[in-house]
């Protein structure tokens, strides 16, 4: 099983409606991170948490919302979307630990806002 | 903040051939310099990083070269093989308190 699993995988939605993203780990890893990717711009942070009671913005936070409801989850929101917002979106965990940086990525979710 | 650029933002290459893709920052603080590569379908995975105490680490056919006083590093890839083609980033943070900045990204592809 996949240590980061992100849902849904793929979601086409309509402008005005809220849409959560799911994202779910394994590794046991306290940090856990939610980035966009669109085209030619690399990879944005939206939000991060270092831990539970940890959240906080990153560049592109405007119009997104997110949740920490363990150390294994952290969903992502659009309260209303709109199409902009349509892009691929990743989840990532790290761990907390001297010398160690890495980030494991989820396999991503594609949202399309109509 | 932190700015990363990354160039090119496409890159062919036949198998076989050299693959050199830069990057410059603009912290002088940042200390740690991760690559990662993304197939398609999938996300990112690191493939090596360097530490700014260090101007030069290795890993088979990959290599990371590091100039701190220009603020700029770039990622070597030797004999490349088909199964190298995917889309590359460079990223740039502090150590403390890890927060990534990405490049935007290097198309690599590799014609068997």
């Amino acid at each position: 099983d996949a240590d980061v699993t992100q849902t849904p995988r793929n979601r086409i939605t309509k402008t005005g409606k809220r849409i959560m993203l799911e994202c779910s780990q394994t590794k046991g890893h306290d940090r856990m991170y939610w980035y966009r990717q669109d085209p030619g711009l690399g990879l944005q942070l939206i939000y991060y948490s270092f831990d539970v009671k940890d959240i906080n913005k990153g560049e592109i936070s405007d119009g997104y919302s997110v949740s920490r409801q363990a150390q294994a989850k952290f969903s992502l929101s659009l309260e209303s979307a709109i199409p902009n917002q349509t892009a691929l979106y990743f989840c990532a965990t790290s761990l907390t630990r001297a010398g160690v940086y890495e980030q494991f990525f989820g396999p991503g979710t594609r949202l399309t806002v109509l | 903040g932190e700015n990363v650029e990354q160039h090119p933002s496409t890159l062919s290459v036949q198998e076989g051939d050299s693959a050199v893709i830069k990057c410059t920052y603009s912290d002088s603080a940042s200390n740690y310099f991760p690559w990662y590569k993304q197939e398609l379908g999938k996300g990112p995975q690191l493939i090596i990083d360097i530490r700014s105490n260090v101007g030069e680490k290795k890993d088979q056919r990959i290599a990371v070269t590091l100039n701190k006083t220009a603020k700029h590093f770039s990622l070597h890839i030797t004999e490349t093989q088909p199964e190298d083609s995917a889309v590359y980033f460079c990223a740039a943070s502090k150590v403390v308190g890890y927060i990534p900045t990405f490049g935007r990204g290097t198309s690599l592809i590799v014609h068997p």
